[in-house]
């Protein structure tokens, strides 16, 4: 069936680093792929998406490609803050009505 | 500008004490999704509802009922909670997707914590 694997945690960086999360997946059909955050005590939040093939999703300086190709979409950012500490989900919507989650991998970061 | 509204923030009850959980959006999204999430977990899909079409997951267990009076309000009901049942539980909405490259983005409320004395 359909998956999302995602980089285990916790990933633990210093201020001003840079940031990667893996995420693959495998799915038939026309998957879209997501990334949500979750701050501690909240919900989830969108983070970013993408489309179709080669799209690029930013907000907030994080980015991400969906490779078709590779079946990936790794979270990127060029410079983490302290702020960023959260639990980020890589979804997965390959049928019109539900969300595939991958495990969530927690970032601290270090001031 | 609050979407998907969760209430309450955080409830407790005891072992056994029915309890409701409500959620109300101002989307005007026709699906509405309930999901538990147990800590350090993926958030766990309950069932959702497609206007007043109710979808149940094959594993979620019958103690988990929920109600959806209108398109605004959606109810969770633990008929019998026990211990294992402590978690967060996620309500979510997004707008039924038409066609085969329509793509499914749920909106989520700030959740609920339940706990279970």
């Amino acid at each position: 069936g359909d998956s999302v694997t995602q980089m285990e945690g916790p990933v633990t960086l210093s201020e001003e680093a840079f940031l990667t999360i893996n995420c693959t997946y495998t799915a038939t059909g026309y998957p879209s792929p997501f990334w949500y955050v979750q701050y501690p005590g909240e919900g989830l939040q969108l983070l970013l998406k993408a489309t179709k093939a080669d799209d690029k999703g930013s907000n907030k300086g994080f980015e991400a490609t969906y490779r078709k190709e590779t079946t990936s979409f790794h979270l990127e950012k060029g410079s983490v803050q302290v702020s960023d500490s959260a639990v980020y989900f890589c979804a997965l919507s390959a049928k019109t009505d539900k969300l595939i989650f991958g495990t969530g991998t927690r970032l601290q970061v270090f001031p | 500008d609050a979407m998907v509204i969760q209430n309450p923030r955080y409830q407790v009850t005891q072992f056994g004490k029915p309890v409701t959980l409500s959620c109300s959006q101002t989307l005007n999204h026709n699906v509405m999704y309930w999901y538990q999430q147990k800590s350090s977990q993926a958030p766990k899909l309950l069932f959702h509802y497609y206007d007043k079409d109710f979808n149940n997951e094959a594993d979620t267990p019958d103690n988990f009922q929920s109600r959806r009076p209108n398109t605004s309000f959606c109810f969770l009901d633990i008929r019998s909670p026990g211990l294992g049942d402590a978690a967060m539980y996620l309500c979510a909405t997004s707008r039924e997707p038409t066609g085969k490259l329509a793509k499914n983005i749920q909106y989520f409320g700030a959740g609920t914590r339940l706990s279970v004395l």
